[in-house]
């Protein structure tokens, strides 16, 4: 059975800092790797799809690799701004082609 | 740019009573999704669409909640009766195919009192 961890729960970070976040999974059984972005009041924002070993996407400040291996994905946000403030969350589209959540990592940037 | 649609936005009942929601995904997705979200926790699976058939609803309570998309378009979720433990986010979720990125509406909260 897929476990999606992510850590940490929430993270407050000064704004212009660079940051990032972990999402870990015990098993590589799954067909991609997804990460949403959830401002509040909006509606969950898909990020990225990630599907190789080694994968490394890239939108902007914010990119992501997969290391499927050592079961873990990491996302990165340089140079920090308000607007990224929001819950991070970070799911496994597993064989049944349903997606396995986290329970996401709050970001608040702090002006 | 197309969107998922949800209504209504917020829902406040009282326990006991029947809530019903909408969804209508983006035009031709297939693939329909209703999500229960407690605060703190991962977006949880209720039921799975394909067209008009239930792909799985091993996690719906089904002695309180249904959910059907008659014509493949929309789709309504309800409860009967509401329960406390019912107030939550009740996402809906569209995608082109199932292997593809999922579209979100921006949820129902409801509270039940």
């Amino acid at each position: 059975i897929l476990n999606v961890e992510q850590s940490p729960q929430s993270l407050h970070v000064q704004e212009g800092d660079s940051t990032n976040f972990t999402c870990s999974f015990p098993s590589s059984n799954f067909y991609a790797l997804h990460w949403y972005r959830w401002e509040t009041a909006k509606s969950p924002e898909a990020l990225f799809v990630m599907t190789l070993n080694g994968d490394e996407k890239k939108k902007g400040r914010i990119s992501a690799t997969l290391n499927t291996k050592e079961g873990y994905s990491y996302l990165y946000i340089k140079g920090s701004q308000p607007e990224d403030s929001a819950t991070y969350l970070c799911a496994l589209l597993g064989s049944n082609y349903q997606l396995i959540w986290g329970a996401g990592t709050k970001l608040i940037i702090k002006p | 740019e197309a969107e998922v649609a949800q209504s209504p936005r917020y829902k406040i009942t009282e326990k006991s009573q029947a809530v019903a929601f909408w969804c209508d995904p983006i035009s031709g997705h297939a693939t329909l999704y209703w999500y229960r979200q407690i605060l703190g926790q991962g977006p949880e699976l209720l039921v799975q669409f394909q067209d008009e058939s239930v792909v799985d609803d091993s996690q719906l309570p089904k002695d309180r909640f249904s959910a059907e998309r008659l014509k493949g378009v929309d789709s309504t979720l309800k409860i009967q009766p509401a329960e406390l433990g019912d107030s939550a986010m009740y996402l809906c979720a569209s995608s082109s195919r199932l292997d593809n990125e999922q579209f979100f509406g921006p949820g129902t909260r409801l509270t039940v009192l």
